[in-house]
């Protein structure tokens, strides 16, 4: 059974350009989650997503990202017009269902670490 | 916004002792977590504890929760090379329309053979 796949696993970015995380969670689950981390931090929330709906965005840059999880293919993380400040690993997790239980915790994705140049 | 914090930071043991991580939290908890990070990869599950309960174990795993001091401890018993990881608390908040789970910053493990 595959896990959560996301690629690329690296993505060099120069500033200005556009950055495109994917992320396909693990087969039926319909929740997904996307976090940034920073070198030697924990993980910060960015959005939820279900099945075309964005549950929550409370956690994302009002400008320049945005999140998409379509019927059908992977969820989408997009940054526009990166900047050096946008370097970071982010994380895809999914679950079976919106709140993580001991049965159903969030799997995690390896990654994706952007470096902007 | 951060609810989990864990201290120590960093911690280094040798292999055989036990390793012991604290987390504390800001607000009113459902269920309190542990994952684990190796260096660049993502986070695995390794414990729940609900709010209700005071004390888990899971293999060489040891949690409590004490809710009146809001904090959590993780207990690894007779540390390996391989437990050397970070370690996150996470706590559920509710927030932005939903429940989601707010990690703290971790706490970097190593042990030495």
């Amino acid at each position: 059974n595959a896990g959560v796949m996301q690629n690329p696993r690296h993505l060099v970015r120069r500033r200005g350009q556009e950055a495109r995380l994917r992320c396909s969670p693990v087969k039926g689950h319909s929740h997904v989650y996307w976090y940034r981390q920073l070198p030697e931090e924990g993980l910060k929330f960015m959005v939820y997503l279900q099945k075309e709906n964005i549950i929550d965005e409370s956690g994302m840059p009002k400008e320049r990202f945005s999140a998409e999880f379509p019927k059908e293919g992977p969820s989408i993380l997009r940054i526009q017009q990166v900047v050096r400040g946008d370097s970071a690993a982010y994380f895809c997790a999914s679950s079976p269902q919106g709140v993580p239980t001991s049965l159903s915790p969030l799997h995690f994705g390896n990654g994706t670490r952007l470096t902007v140049t | 916004s951060q609810q989990g914090e864990e201290d120590p930071q960093a911690l280094s043991i040798q292999e055989g002792e036990n390793a012991t991580m604290n987390c504390s939290y800001k607000t009113s908890i459902n269920n309190l977590q542990w994952y684990r990070q190796n260096s660049g990869r993502g986070l695995v599950h390794l414990i729940l504890i609900r709010s209700n309960e005071r004390e888990k174990h899971s293999g060489r795993l040891r949690v409590t929760l004490d809710t009146s001091k809001k904090s959590s401890s993780l207990l690894i018993t007779a540390s390996r090379a391989a437990d050397t990881a970070s370690y996150f608390c996470a706590t559920d908040s509710r927030g932005g329309g939903s429940e989601k789970l707010v990690f703290g910053k971790g706490t970097k493990l190593t042990v030495n053979p």
